[in-house]
């Protein structure tokens, strides 16, 4: 069945350290995006990605790294200039239909300690 | 600032009531109105409303969009505990691009 998966699904990280989740897709969607989501403040857009090899910065970037090396992958990175990381974490991606249905995947809840 | 507002925040009700979820929004090159269902996990599709007055139907949810008003309503008839989730509303304000900005979230409680 075509989907997204992300792992981990929980993931827990000492302040200091930085991060890497997991993103992979096999339903051949050109763009891909990254949402943090934290109680009261919906979705707030990380990072996107419409083509291998490119990728733009969202509403709340900063803190935040990522590399689109292949069409399925997407990984997002957490730094440790990121001062507030616990929240939980969405892929998403979208055909390039302009219909903008997104698909997301099931999440990583990151604690930071 | 574009911004989408959804209200109330939460609601509980009990089995079989009817429900009606609200979304506004002040977004520059407004394309289209989408709502999600959220159940601890990836939010699911409900649906997408593009056209002012065309109301959109699955089962037991139906949904409209206002663009005078610059807002959606999503209702649910007949609760169910199953309905018991987070509804998200997102509206696509620059389709070259695919981003959607997200209004904070409706959760919805269904007691039996």
């Amino acid at each position: 069945d075509g989907g997204i998966t992300q792992s981990p699904k929980y993931l827990f990280r000492k302040e200091g350290q930085n991060v890497t989740l997991s993103c992979e897709q096999n339903l051949n969607h050109d763009a891909m995006y990254w949402y943090r989501q934290d109680p009261g403040q919906g979705l707030r857009l990380i990072y996107y990605s419409q083509i291998v090899n490119d990728f733009q910065k969202g509403d709340i970037a900063e803190g935040y790294s990522v590399s689109r090396e292949k069409k399925e992958s997407f990984p997002l990175t957490v730094t440790s200039a990121q001062k507030n990381p616990t929240a939980f974490y969405l892929c998403a991606s979208t055909e390039p239909s302009g219909a903008n249905v997104l698909t997301f995947g099931a999440g990583s809840r990151l604690t930071v300690l | 600032e574009d911004k989408v507002v959804q209200s109330p925040l939460s609601l509980v009700v009990h089995e079989g009531d009817t429900v009606t979820l609200n979304c506004s929004y002040e977004v520059t090159n407004f394309r289209s109105l989408l709502w999600y269902k959220q159940e601890k996990k990836a939010p699911t599709f409900l649906f997408m409303l593009t056209s002012s007055g065309i109301e959109k139907k699955s089962g037991r949810l139906s949904s409209i969009l206002d663009k005078k008003e610059l807002s959606s309503i999503l209702n649910i008839t007949a609760t169910q505990t199953g309905d018991s989730a987070i509804y998200l509303c997102a509206v696509v304000y620059a389709s070259n691009t695919g981003k959607l900005i997200f209004g904070q979230g409706t959760t919805l409680q269904v007691k039996p």
